[in-house]
């Protein structure tokens, strides 16, 4: 059975933490995703990974960053948590090739207050 | 730009119904059609993914179809029971790293 799994379910950060959220996949997928998801605004993409060590800007990439060190995992980094990062965090991957069927995690629920 | 929407947004229904969700897309060049399910506060489980060559696409109560030519998909329930109350997203893919979301259409089943 396919699986993508998130570090953690909730998150309670202060502004300013340098915050790490992980994704690990079992499938050995290429690529790997990370997108948020708010009320009215739906998911956006924020980074795009297609490889190790390659990555590329989504939609929204300000005040994130990516790694990807190893193919079945692919860290969000938050360098300065702000309160406008309030969201649901969901990570996905599917294999190489023309957008195969994609497979998410159980989602982060990250609150910076 | 892909613009997806589904109409409703929010549906209820008594258990039993039969119903159907709907997908539009403006940008008919597509590789393939997913549909997902999702909990709330929780992430997305894959329900159903048609490529750009099929019609249609089964699995067990469900089954979704695709027009291409007429920018649609549609997410047909048979039986519906409360354990789908959910809210059920379509996702078109564009080029090889994005997929375009629709907002969704939040179901509810009714005992």
């Amino acid at each position: 059975d396919v699986k993508v799994t998130q570090s953690s379910r909730y998150l309670v950060k202060r502004t300013g933490e340098k915050v790490f959220l992980e994704c690990v996949q079992d499938m050995d997928h290429e690529n790997m995703f990370w997108y948020r998801q708010d009320p009215g605004l739906g998911l956006r993409l924020i980074y795009f990974s297609y490889d190790v060590k390659m990555k590329e800007k989504g939609d929204i990439p300000e005040g994130y960053s990516v790694s990807r060190e190893k193919k079945e995992r692919f860290s969000l980094i938050l360098e300065s948590a702000s309160t406008n990062q309030t969201s649901m965090y969901l990570c996905a991957s599917t294999v190489e090739g023309i957008y195969t069927e994609a497979f998410f995690g159980q989602g982060t629920r990250l609150t910076v207050v | 730009k892909q613009e997806v929407t589904q109409i409703p947004a929010a549906l209820s229904v008594p258990e039993g119904e039969n119903l159907v969700l709907n997908c539009s897309f403006t940008d008919s060049a597509i590789y393939n059609l997913q549909w997902f399910r999702q909990d709330p506060g929780k992430g997305l489980t894959s329900l159903l993914l048609i490529q750009s060559s099929q019609r249609e696409q089964t699995s067990g109560r469900l089954n979704a179809s695709l027009d291409k030519s007429s920018g649609r998909s549609t997410l047909y329930i048979a039986a519906s029971q409360p354990g789908d109350s959910a809210t059920y997203l379509c996702a078109v893919p564009t080029g090889a790293n994005n997929l375009f979301f629709g907002t969704g259409t939040r179901l509810t089943v009714i005992p």
